[in-house]
């Protein structure tokens, strides 16, 4: 099974800040790739799919990068509405599995 | 608009089987897979298996396999998911998602506890 490598794991960051969230691949999966959020207690919600292409109604500041085996997710002005975790999905073929996800705080 | 609506909590004893349901409303039931994922409490998401419910086919991960059933009403568009002989380490919220990629809607979660 292709297996999906997540990092960090967590990070800290002020507000305004650039943060960048990485996912790579053990196997080329072309750009099947989607991004989630989940808030505490929440339940989790897209932001990014086909590794690139933003979800309707989901911020702008919100971007998503990358095929073949390497993908980034990238929050270019960092809120306090984004405290969250983050996770990467393939989908190219079962297991269509998550990354471990990366938990995003405020510093 | 697209709604998934999952059955209430459940404790089970160790051993036992459980059945989450999931109510799909506001599209085609039988146009897009569902998927079921399960999150422990302090843990990430993990990918349990998909079906079509168009054709019943079914896809699971292999951690599952031989415990997971993964069933479908069209009638009533409504999703199973069955997970037998359960123990303590099942204790998760379970979720169903609509997806035949990625998941772009996702049910409340259903959360089971496995206890003695």
């Amino acid at each position: 099974d292709i297996q999906m490598t997540q990092s960090p794991s967590s990070l800290s960051a002020s507000v305004g800040d650039r943060v960048t969230i990485t996912c790579r691949a053990s196997q080329d999966i072309s750009t099947h790739v989607a991004w989630f959020q989940q808030k505490p207690g929440k339940v989790p919600k897209v932001l990014i799919y086909g590794a690139s292409t933003l979800q309707s109604g989901v911020p702008s500041r919100f971007s998503g990068s990358g095929s073949g085996t390497d993908f980034t997710l990238t929050l270019s002005s960092l809120q306090p509405e984004d405290v969250a975790t983050y996770y990467c999905q393939k989908y190219d073929s079962a297991p269509r599995s998550f990354g471990q996800g990366t938990r995003v705080e405020i510093k | 608009q697209v709604q998934l609506v999952q059955s209430g909590a459940e404790v089970k004893k160790p051993g036992a089987s459980v059945k989450v349901s999931c109510k799909a409303s506001g599209y085609t039931f039988t146009s897009y897979d569902i998927q079921w994922v399960r999150q422990a409490t302090g843990q990430g998401l993990q990918w349990m298996g998909w079906m079509n419910p168009n054709s019943g086919d079914t896809g699971y991960a292999e951690r599952f396999q031989g415990r997971v059933t993964m069933s479908r009403n069209t009638s009533i568009s409504t999703a199973y998911m069955e997970l037998s002989s359960v123990r303590s380490d099942d204790t998760a919220v379970y979720y169903c998602g609509r997806g035949s990629g990625w998941i772009d809607n996702w049910g409340q979660g259903t959360l089971v506890t496995v206890s003695s």
